[in-house]
């Protein structure tokens, strides 16, 4: 059974980057979706984009492309997440999920990582 | 980008009801790439219902989905208290993957 875990909860300055990472263990990484998805406080969710490592090439919502940056290193099973140019409003809890289906980024996510709070202020 | 609309905001009910819950897409997303999820405070989302219909594994069968196209509906019979919590419905066929503002199903 994966299990996903997130690093810890970060404070930044606006302008500033954050970079979450989310490490797999218990299951197959390389070829499966890791997906990012971020909410608000006391708002709803939003998909930011994902990656499947071996393929290398992310998927991004198109809002965040030139400010959000998706990566993932294979030797680690660790998927990254990196934001620049932070903004009050991207404080938000930041998930890790993970896609149901191998080599596949159209599928659902069933494994979630505990989420990791960024906060800017 | 699909914009997918849930109604109502809020849902009172008491335990033992059916809950009918719906979410609208502004264009089709067919039946395969529609997803419920079920999120408690301070949890993580849980996947409850994938491909419009399909339980997710350990979802209780008092959980039901349908739809096709643009209009879905998550149906929880006879509630226990444990269901009460924050519903979204997904599409994932187009990116975005967009997510609907929610549906708090609140006890009455």
């Amino acid at each position: 059974q994966v299990h996903l875990v997130q690093s810890g909860a970060e404070v930044k300055k606006p302008g500033s980057s954050v970079k979450v990472s989310c490490k797999a263990s218990g299951g197959t990484f390389s070829s499966y979706a890791l997906n990012w998805v971020r909410q608000a406080p006391g708002q709803g969710l939003e998909w930011m984009g994902g990656i499947i490592p071996i393929l290398g090439s992310p998927n991004s919502a198109q809002k965040f492309q030139g400010r959000v940056t998706i990566t993932a290193d294979e030797s680690t099973s660790t998927a990254y997440l990196e934001v620049t140019s932070l903004r009050s409003d991207d404080t938000a809890v930041y998930y890790c999920a993970r896609g149901t289906t191998p080599w596949d980024y159209n599928c659902p996510m069933d494994v979630w990582g505990q989420g990791t709070t960024v906060t800017v202020s | 980008e699909i914009v997918l609309t849930q109604s109502p905001g809020t849902l009172s009910l008491s335990p033992g009801e059916r809950a009918t819950l719906s979410c609208r897409a502004s264009q089709s997303v067919g039946s395969t790439y529609f997803a419920w999820f079920q999120q408690k405070p301070g949890q993580a989302p849980r996947l409850l219902i994938y491909g419009a219909s399909t339980r997710a594994t350990g979802v209780p069968d008092r959980f039901s989905g349908s739809g096709f196209g643009t209009d879905f509906t998550l149906t929880i019979n006879r509630l226990e208290p444990e269901d009460f919590a924050v519903y979204y419905c997904q599409q994932y066929n187009m990116s975005p993957h967009t997510f609907g503002q929610g549906t708090k199903l609140e006890i009455k």
